[in-house]
């Protein structure tokens, strides 16, 4: 069964940083790209990134409003994959989730599988 | 970056209803994009990908349509269990985005 779980979350003063965790099992890994997705409390997902299998030597891909301060890296001897958070801000208080990325021979296809999310909270 | 422009925001429905959801792209995004229900306090579900092909397992009432700019997400005779949060997502270039979600509620 494929399976991705987060873990890594929890209460945090802004400023400070936190790295999440993305554990993976059921299917190659390496042969796989996986994105983060967030979603603040009551509001729609915002694509974070994702990292691995990506063409021309790219290693990972991120928003642009959050490209600087957060950063995608992947294991693949463990199957996981990182989200290291910087510089963390209030407005970064959401549910994380990590989903996998199929590829196809046209390139990127839709996030199929879903880990169930970790909660980020940023708050003095 | 690509915007994904989705409407209504809410939707009333009863069941049974046919229910249809548009997604537009602010540039030609060919068939790069999906949809996806939420249910409260749960990780989204892939229903659609490239615009119209039915995930694996996803009922047929489910159907998407459209190419380039405009989509559409058509629910067929809506069951209780369907009254959630929609979204479309395109992948059409390395920055995908989302569009705001369309909840569909009970009329």
């Amino acid at each position: 069964e494929v399976q991705l779980v987060e873990s890594g979350g929890g209460f945090i003063q802004p400023g400070r940083s936190l790295r999440l965790s993305c554990t993976t099992s059921g299917f190659t890994f390496s042969a796989f790209t996986v994105g983060w997705v967030r979603q603040a409390p009551g509001k729609g997902l915002e694509w974070v990134g994702f990292s691995g299998n990506l063409p021309y030597g790219v290693t990972a891909e991120y928003a642009a409003s959050l490209r600087g301060r957060f950063t995608i890296s992947r294991d693949d001897s463990k199957s996981v994959v990182y989200l290291q958070l910087n510089s963390l801000k209030t407005e970064d208080t959401a549910m994380y989730y990590c989903a996998r990325v199929p590829r196809t021979a046209a390139g990127l296809d839709a996030f199929d599988i879903w880990g169930q999310g970790t909660m980020v909270t940023v708050s003095s | 970056d690509i915007q994904v422009t989705q409407s209504p925001s809410t939707l009333s429905a009863s069941i049974g209803d046919r229910v249809t959801i548009t997604c537009r792209a602010s540039q030609n995004i060919s068939a790069s994009l999906a949809w996806y229900q939420q249910k409260p306090g749960k990780a989204p579900k892939l229903l659609i990908y490239k615009a119209s092909r039915l995930e694996s397992g996803v009922p047929s009432r489910f159907s998407g349509s459209g190419s380039g700019t405009e989509f559409t997400l058509t629910i067929r005779s809506l069951p209780a269990d369907d009254f959630a949060t929609y979204y479309c997502q395109q992948y059409y270039s390395y920055s995908w985005t989302f569009g705001q979600g369309t909840r569909v509620e009970i009329k």
